[in-house]
């Protein structure tokens, strides 16, 4: 069975904070995209990645970045976490998606 | 710009009716349209793609539509279950490595 595993679901952090969200898909698939989700927005993709140490910008990267060292794994770093950085991340490899991880940044 | 817009009202129906959601778009020639299921606090769940030369696809109670011309697809639900209950979003991709989402649609099915 198919599987993406975020390794939170739920994070509190402090504002300034750095922090790391990972992401592990089990499918050796190249492909792999770190999205936000907020309410009556839809999901907006923030990086995505399409081999190991590539990236690209998707259309919110700002204040975002990623790193992606082995195939399996698409790491998102938040480099100094604000206020309004508190979402739902999502992590897809193709159509599959992780079960998010709820950030809350005070 | 592009933009896909879903109804943000729920959509409240009984037990056993066929549920009817709609995704619209603008500004965008799509090589595919996907349907996803989401639960609260919950990734998304892929349902079905239709590609763009495609009218129509099924899979059990499921059937999608897809009017490249109207730029329309409809998602039904036949015999609707209050399992069935959640949010279901649709998403456009060109065929290269971006997909546009919209926000989807709340469904509530009532026993």
């Amino acid at each position: 069975d198919v599987k993406v595993t975020q390794s939170s679901r739920y994070l509190v952090k402090r504002t300034g904070e750095k922090v790391f969200l990972e992401c592990v898909q089990d499918m050796d698939h190249e492909n792999m995209f770190w999205y936000r989700q907020d309410p009556g927005l839809g999901l907006r993709l923030i990086y995505f990645s399409y081999d190991v140490k590539m990236k690209e910008k998707g259309d919110i990267p700002e204040g975002y970045s990623v790193s992606r060292e082995k195939k399996e794994r698409f790491s998102l770093i938040l480099e100094s976490a604000s206020t309004n950085q508190t979402s739902m991340y999502l992590c897809a490899s193709f159509q599959y998606f992780g079960a998010g991880t709820r950030l809350s940044v005070l | 710009s592009q933009k896909i817009e879903q109804n943000s009202e729920a959509l409240n129906i009984q037990e056993g009716k066929t549920a009817t959601l709609t995704c619209n778009y603008t500004n965008y020639s799509p090589a595919y349209l996907q349907w996803y299921r989401q639960d609260p606090g919950r990734g998304p769940v892929f349902l079905l793609l239709i590609r763009e030369n495609e009218k129509e696809k099924r899979k059990e109670r499921l059937k999608v539509t897809f009017d490249t011309t109207l730029k329309q697809s409809l998602f039904h639900i036949t015999a609707s279950q209050p399992a069935d209950s959640a949010t279901y979003l649709c998403a456009l991709g060109d065929g290269g490595f971006k997909t546009i989402f919209g926000a989807g649609t709340r469904l509530f099915v009532k026993a």
